[in-house]
């Protein structure tokens, strides 16, 4: 079955700092991929996503790049900043209109100042 | 994308009870989905509830104590039933974009404690 396995946490980095938490899946066919946000104290968030090989997703200086070949979609950022700390949720969904996710574990980012 | 929320945002409940979560959408929307997260962990699917059928459960929940009903386009309701500790959770909606992609939203989450 599908599965996503994600970079274990907590990660923690200073402000400014060069972000990657490394995502890969195991699917089916062609699965879109995805990464969603969860602030401290708040729902989930879409981020950012990529339904196809080789597509970039970005939003608020996140990047992912969907990469069949090695079937993985790492979430970088250039400098983070404390405002990022929350915890991150790599997903995919392997069957286009029964939209059903599949998550990896989280990964708990803080940021220092 | 769809506004939507929840009620009661959390609640602490007693062993042996059930508890109903709402969720309500601001558009209306083919499929609904319910996940739980349980303390520490990932979201993991309970099921897909769309409107004029059974909900379609994952594997390991089972209708009799995860009950839901889909009466119209906008709204669902989860019921966790006959309560334990190990419920504890919180328990999320989401609904998908309407087929344009397999994008999901999601509620703000219903925190549960069972004591």
């Amino acid at each position: 079955g599908d599965s996503v396995t994600q970079m274990e946490g907590p990660v923690t980095l200073s402000e400014e700092a060069f972000l990657t938490i490394n995502c890969t899946y195991t699917a089916t066919g062609y699965p879109s991929l995805f990464w969603y946000v969860q602030y401290p104290g708040e729902g989930l968030q879409l981020l950012l996503k990529a339904t196809k090989a080789d597509d970039k997703g970005s939003n608020k200086g996140f990047e992912a790049t969907y990469r069949k070949e090695t079937t993985s979609f790492h979430l970088e950022k250039g400098s983070v900043q404390v405002s990022d700390s929350a915890v991150y949720f790599c997903a995919l969904s392997s069957n286009f209109g029964n939209e059903k996710l599949t998550f990896g574990t989280g990964t708990r980012l803080t940021i220092i100042p | 994308s769809a506004v939507i929320s929840q009620k009661p945002s959390r609640d602490i409940c007693q062993r042996g009870t059930s508890l109903t979560i709402q969720c309500q959408v601001d558009s209306q929307v083919t499929m609904m989905f319910w996940y739980r997260q349980q303390p520490g962990q990932s979201l993991t699917l309970i099921a897909t509830a769309n409107q004029g059928s059974e909900a379609t459960y994952e594997s390991g929940f089972v209708i009799d104590k995860f009950p839901i009903s889909r009466p119209n386009l906008t709204f669902s309701t989860l019921t966790v039933s006959n309560m334990s500790p190990e419920d504890s959770s919180i328990y999320l909606c989401s609904v998908g974009d309407g087929g344009t992609t397999d994008t999901q939203y999601f509620g703000p989450g219903t925190r549960l404690t069972v004591l």
